[in-house]
């Protein structure tokens, strides 16, 4: 059972406005959230994570935002611009040894 | 500048036939990581080791195994490849403590006929 979900397969944007890209989890004891972006025929690379000690984090045009009661997180991309298309995964883990990762979205800026 | 290299980036193999996937990393990690990623699933852990010799089994370890000899080095064997193991292999690694960051490799598309 898919204990990390993305429920979006696909988002597309115009260029300059937000993304919001989510992803949904169940295991209660996760502790640590990460997003990795991912360009095809490339291996994922990191880009902004959350412990579970914060709501929120903040690095230049990214933030992620978790919502433990709700069991939800999200990825905001303000403002998107076309080397911003990709894959995006979220992934969970609890105390660093096993991560799980969701489904993924692509996401599309267009011009 | 952490690298994951992977032995290859496409292999064709046939039926039965015994596969290894080589993955070095450069940064004295501890901890390193085979995934399979397949369309509609993710990413989905096959099996990880948090030190030399070690190993863990992750979601999907069936039809798996590995070999950690050298900390930089991990490899993931296909005993007896079967045509449902036609994936995307990632490798990854990460150190011990700090941000949970993993680092991936290239990965390596296997096709098995």
């Amino acid at each position: 059972d898919q204990q990390v979900k993305q429920n979006s397969p696909s988002l597309s944007v115009q260029e300059g406005r937000i993304s919001i890209l989510n992803c949904d989890y169940t295991n209660s004891m996760f502790d640590y959230f990460l997003w990795y972006k991912k360009y095809p025929a490339e291996g994922p690379t990191f880009l902004i994570s959350i412990s579970s000690i914060k709501d929120k984090n903040e690095d230049g045009r990214f933030t992620v935002f978790l919502n433990k009661s709700a069991k939800h997180l999200s990825l905001h991309i303000v403002p998107s611009q076309p080397g911003d298309s990709a894959v995006y995964f979220c992934a969970a883990s609890d105390h660093g040894n096993q991560f799980y990762f969701g489904t993924g979205t692509s996401l599309t800026v267009i011009p | 500048d952490v690298k994951v290299t992977q032995s290859s980036r496409y292999l064709v193999k046939r039926t039965g036939e015994k596969v290894f996937l080589e993955c070095v990393q450069d940064m004295d990690h501890e901890n390193m990581f085979w995934y399979r990623q397949d369309p509609g699933l993710g990413l989905r852990l096959i099996y990880f080791s948090y030190d030399v010799k070690m190993k863990e089994k992750g979601d999907i370890p069936e039809g798996y195994s590995v070999s950690r000899e050298k900390k930089e080095r991990f490899s993931l064997i296909l005993e007896s490849a079967s045509t449902n193991q036609t994936s995307m292999y990632l490798c990854a690694s990460r150190q011990t403590g700090g941000t949970y960051e993993q680092y991936f490799g290239p990965g390596t598309r296997l096709t098995v006929t």
